[in-house]
C-alpha cells in the first residue's frame, strides 16, 4: 500500500528555518517525480517544487532561492529546506506523487501526504 | 499565460449535471488533471489523461478537452460531491507546475 506521511511543521518566526519530511513506503521515491505542494488557510492549492527521478530540481518563483527539495534514497524520504521564512509561506504542506503518463502531456498526482502544518509568526 | 483559470464557485441541484472548467494556454499541450477536495481533507485524484479515473471514483465523473480549456463534469451531482474541485497542469516550459484557483461546488 502507497503511503506518504509528512513531518516537520510548526511554528517558526519570520526568517527562521524548517526543513519538512515526506516518509514514503509502497514505492521508492527516487523512482518517482515527486512534489511540495502547499495550502495557505482558507486558499488554493500553490505547486511548490518537483524533483524528478534523474535528480533535477524544480521551484515556484515564491519559493526559489530560499527552498530546497532533496531526497534520502536509503530512508525513502522527501524533504524540503525552508529558509528565510514569510508570514506568506505559512499554508500546509503536502508531498505528492507525479506520474508521467504514457500518452505525451498527461502527468497527474495519485498519491498525497496527509499534510504538515507551518506557521510562520513572530 | 501560464495560468489556469476558474470560476470560483457553482452550484448545481441535486441529481443535475454540472460542468466545472478550467482555462489556460498550456492545457494546449498538456492535459489537465482534476482534484477533490473536502475540507481538511487532503487533495483526491478525481479525473486524469483524456478522460480516466482512478479507481474509486464514481463514472458519473467524466474530463473532457478543447483548445485551452479543460472540463470536469459530474453527471448526476450527489450530495457528497459537494467540494473544492482543482485542475492541475504543466506549463509552457513543462518544467513548473500549476493550479488554477479552484472552484467550490455547492449541492443543492
Amino acid at each position: 500500500e502507497v503511503q506518504l506521511v509528512e513531518s516537520g511543521g510548526g511554528l517558526v518566526q519570520p526568517g527562521g528555518s524548517l526543513r519538512l519530511s515526506c516518509a514514503a513506503s509502497g514505492f521508492t521515491v527516487s523512482s518517482n517525480y515527486m512534489s511540495w505542494v502547499r495550502q495557505a488557510p482558507g486558499k488554493g492549492l500553490e505547486w511548490v517544487s518537483v524533483i524528478y527521478s534523474g535528480g533535477s530540481t524544480y521551484y515556484a518563483d515564491s519559493v526559489k532561492g530560499r527552498f530546497t527539495i532533496s531526497r534520502d534514497n536509503s530512508k525513502n524520504t522527501l524533504y524540503l529546506q525552508m529558509n528565510s521564512l514569510r508570514a506568506e509561506d505559512t499554508a500546509v504542506y503536502y508531498c505528492a506523487r507525479e506520474v508521467v503518463a504514457t500518452i505525451k502531456g498527461s502527468y497527474y498526482f495519485d498519491y498525497w501526504g496527509q499534510g504538515t502544518l507551518v506557521t510562520v509568526s513572530s | 499565460s501560464s495560468e489556469l483559470t476558474q470560476d470560483p464557485a457553482v452550484s448545481v441541484a441535486l441529481g443535475q449535471t454540472v460542468r466545472i472548467t478550467c482555462q489556460g494556454d498550456s492545457l494546449r499541450s498538456y492535459y489537465a488533471s482534476w482534484y477533490q477536495q473536502k475540507p481538511g481533507q487532503a487533495p483526491v485524484l478525481v479525473i486524469y489523461g483524456k478522460n480516466n479515473r482512478p479507481s474509486g471514483i464514481p463514472d458519473r465523473f467524466s474530463g473532457s478537452s478543447s483548445g485551452n480549456t479543460a472540463s470536469l463534469t459530474i453527471t448526476g451531482a450527489q450530495a457528497e460531491d459537494e467540494a473544492d474541485y482543482y485542475c492541475n497542469s504543466r506549463d509552457s516550459s513543462g518544467n513548473h507546475l500549476r493550479f488554477g484557483g479552484g472552484t467550490k461546488l455547492t449541492v443543492l
